[in-house]
């Protein structure tokens, strides 16, 4: 199995541009989480699914800021136009049934820097 | 809304001594996570805790629940350097969602 697979590692932008960051989960997982995490505000949960459905979105920032998962092995999160203060460390985390003892697994987080 | 509270934030301390760190949450859960993140790496679990009174232990960590304290522990046993890294706790509050919050994390450093 070879995890939750988030691209790009890294992604450097210019503010305003629009940003893409994908996440492939562990197949047959039913949850699929997004986080963001900064030193000042540390891990916020911005928004999660299941099966393939949005269920909670109230984390995420703004109306610039949308997430899809359009069948069972990918999300996007897209930011658009991105600002500087996004910078920060996004990671995609699944988890099988959302069952009591499942704990998540982590993709390894995409970097993003705006300029 | 929940929260999820950790101290102390930062620890330093000495190979061999012993130390526990904290977290509080703010709201009815009956379940808690701890996870340990490496710099610049992803996250990985550690503990699931499920019930009132619930210890798990690995190695020199040991991880305890206390539900209507709202309060978890890690206690760590004579640390070793390579326990250095940054914990996390998470709840899922009893709402019948699956909203893992996330605490502030506190980044250890084990000095040799």
């Amino acid at each position: 199995d070879a995890g939750v697979i988030q691209s790009p590692r890294h992604e450097v932008t210019e503010m305003g541009q629009e940003v893409t960051l994908r996440c492939k989960p562990i197949s047959g997982h039913d949850y699929l989480f997004w986080y963001r995490q900064t030193m000042m505000r540390g891990l916020e949960l911005l928004i999660y699914f299941n099966n393939n459905v949005p269920i909670d979105d109230s984390g995420m920032p703004e109306d610039r800021f949308s997430a899809k998962m359009p069948n069972a092995s990918f999300s996007t999160l897209k930011i658009q136009p991105s600002e500087p203060r996004d910078s920060a460390v996004y990671f995609c985390a699944s988890s099988p049934t959302g069952a009591s003892n499942e704990k998540l697994f982590f993709g390894s987080g995409t970097q993003l820097s705006v300029l | 809304e929940l929260k999820v509270e950790q101290n102390p934030l930062f620890l330093s301390m000495q190979e061999g001594k012993n130390y526990t760190i904290y977290c509080n949450y703010s709201t009815t859960s009956d379940r808690l996570y701890w996870y340990r993140q490496d710099p610049g790496k992803s996250l990985e679990s550690l503990f699931v805790l499920l019930s009132n009174g619930a210890v798990k232990q690995e190695g020199r960590l040991m991880a305890s629940l206390d539900t209507k304290a709202r309060l978890s522990t890690l206690h760590i046993t004579a640390a070793v350097h390579d326990l250095s890294a940054t914990y996390f706790c998470a709840v899922v509050p009893v709402s019948g969602t699956y909203k893992y919050i996330f605490g502030t994390g506190t980044r250890l450093k084990v000095l040799a």
